[in-house]
């Protein structure tokens, strides 16, 4: 299967400081990049849908002023949670879709290891 | 209606056993469909993904989907231990956003 590094794995730190995390497809370009947050014993929720040279699309309930998203390449998209609070604890996942061949389905979608964010 | 609904389990499956997972989506114009494995504390793993009417194999696992019925489940074969995790299925809605039902936590006991 392809790959997804996500970085770093966990981070600890205070409130009111902010977090870069970043998402890169390694052996495949990815025209489209997913953030999900998980809480404990839930399910992913899809926080933002990321193009490569466009703005994102955040969910209903995201502040996009607060989960700054960039992604400047076909390989790399990042995610900053600014100002963190202790309500952002959670574990981070990104993941991309792999460029979608002619006529086919949408392509697979591969996960990141996840970063664990912990606000203190 | 959620989007995407699973039962959250658990489901207890003796090891050896066939665990059968379920899933029902809402969009009737979805067109992709995944099942994903979780341990604890990782993130999912892409098993199978189905596009078709009927049953897809793969080694031990076999999806299987219902368009008309909106319906779409995975049959592990064979149940190992190492089976144990929350099976999450997945479906794409739209031109390209994934939406993930709750889960469902299964565990194979020796």
């Amino acid at each position: 299967g392809a790959v997804v590094s996500q970085h770093p794995s966990w981070v600890i730190c205070k409130s009111g400081t902010s977090v870069k995390i970043e998402c890169r497809s390694l052996d495949f370009q990815a025209t489209t990049m997913f953030w999900y947050r998980q809480f404990p014993k839930q399910s992913l929720m899809l926080m933002a849908t990321s193009n490569e040279g466009s703005k994102a699309t955040y969910e209903q309930g995201v502040e996009k002023d607060k989960f700054l998203i960039n992604h400047a390449s076909l390989t790399l998209s990042t995610l900053t949670v600014t100002s963190a609070h202790p309500e952002d604890s959670s574990f981070y996942i990104c993941s991309a879709r792999r460029r979608r061949l002619a006529g086919g389905p949408a392509g697979e979608l591969f996960f990141g290891e996840g970063s664990r964010l912990t606000v203190l | 209606q959620k989007e995407v609904e699973q039962n959250s389990g658990p489901l207890s499956v003796p090891e050896g056993a066939i665990a059968s997972l379920n899933c029902t989506y809402s969009d009737r114009v979805s067109q992709s469909f995944f099942w994903y494995r979780q341990y604890s504390g990782k993130s999912p793993e892409l098993i199978m993904s189905i596009y078709s009417n009927g049953d897809k194999e793969d080694g031990r696992f076999t999806a299987q989907l219902n368009k008309a019925s909106q319906y779409v489940s995975l049959l592990i074969r064979d149940s190992q231990p190492s089976d144990s995790a929350t099976y999450l299925c997945a479906v794409i809605q739209g031109a390209q956003k994934l939406v993930f039902g709750q889960g469902t936590r299964l565990t194979i006991n020796p």
